[in-house]
């Protein structure tokens, strides 16, 4: 099956630093999610993001589907940006809209 | 307010046992999944369904079972054939048959911990 992998899987910044998460992927997808896990474990949607670019607010993410990875990019990072970043995929063929997960960045942003 | 919901935030039960986790949902989304986060790894899929009354095992279905009588409700029955029950179980859900369709979303999710 697809191999999703996420880089760093550890991450701690100080407060108005910028970053980027790095999501790789073994094979075709025709879907890609960005999430935040809250401390309290609720998974957030950032982005659906199969191919492209988009930005919301200080969050921007770019997938190159032909090259088999996505970035997530973080600007003037704020304590509430903690917690675990993940990319999930979808395989192009035979999904049913079922999502592989990484094993996600953690994310620490220290005042 | 349209969502997800699940209950209860948090589950104790004694090992042996069997028990069912709700997830029901307002967005009129046909497909609904289960999945399985354990500590400091990623999620799981656990059973999906696509259409009311159907329903498809995930990567690791033994153990769980499922029901899909509703649109709007899936409950997870966990059972005491799970060797290793607890952990974090998020249900999500997702449109379909419009462009887009693939984005999933998901509940609050629900703590169960057996002992």
């Amino acid at each position: 099956g697809i191999q999703v992998e996420q880089s760093p899987p550890d991450l701690i910044l100080q407060e108005g630093a910028n970053s980027t998460l790095r999501c790789n992927f073994s094979d075709s997808v025709n879907n890609l999610q960005w999430f935040h896990q809250n401390p309290w474990g609720q998974l957030i949607n950032l982005f659906y993001i199969p191919s492209g670019t988009k930005q919301n607010g200080r969050l921007s993410a770019t997938t190159v589907a032909t090259e088999r990875y996505s970035l997530l990019y973080i600007s003037s990072s704020q304590t509430t940006d903690s917690g675990v970043y993940f990319c999930a995929v979808g395989q192009r063929v035979g999904s049913q809209g079922n999502l592989i997960f990484g094993k996600g960045t953690k994310l620490s942003v220290k005042p | 307010d349209g969502g997800i919901t699940q209950s209860p935030k948090y589950l104790f039960r004694k090992e042996g046992q069997n028990v069912t986790l709700s997830c029901e949902q307002n967005l009129n989304h046909d497909a609904m999944y289960w999945y399985r986060q354990d500590p400091g790894q990623g999620l799981r899929l656990i059973y999906y369904s696509q259409i009311v009354n159907d329903f498809q095992k995930g990567d690791i279905a033994e153990g769980y079972s499922v029901s899909r009588e509703k649109k709007e409700s899936f409950p997870l029955t966990v059972t005491s054939a799970q060797k290793n029950p607890t952990a974090f179980y998020l249900c999500a859900s997702r449109p379909s048959g419009r462009a887009n369709s693939y984005e999933q979303y998901f509940g609050p999710g629900t703590r169960l911990t057996v002992t």
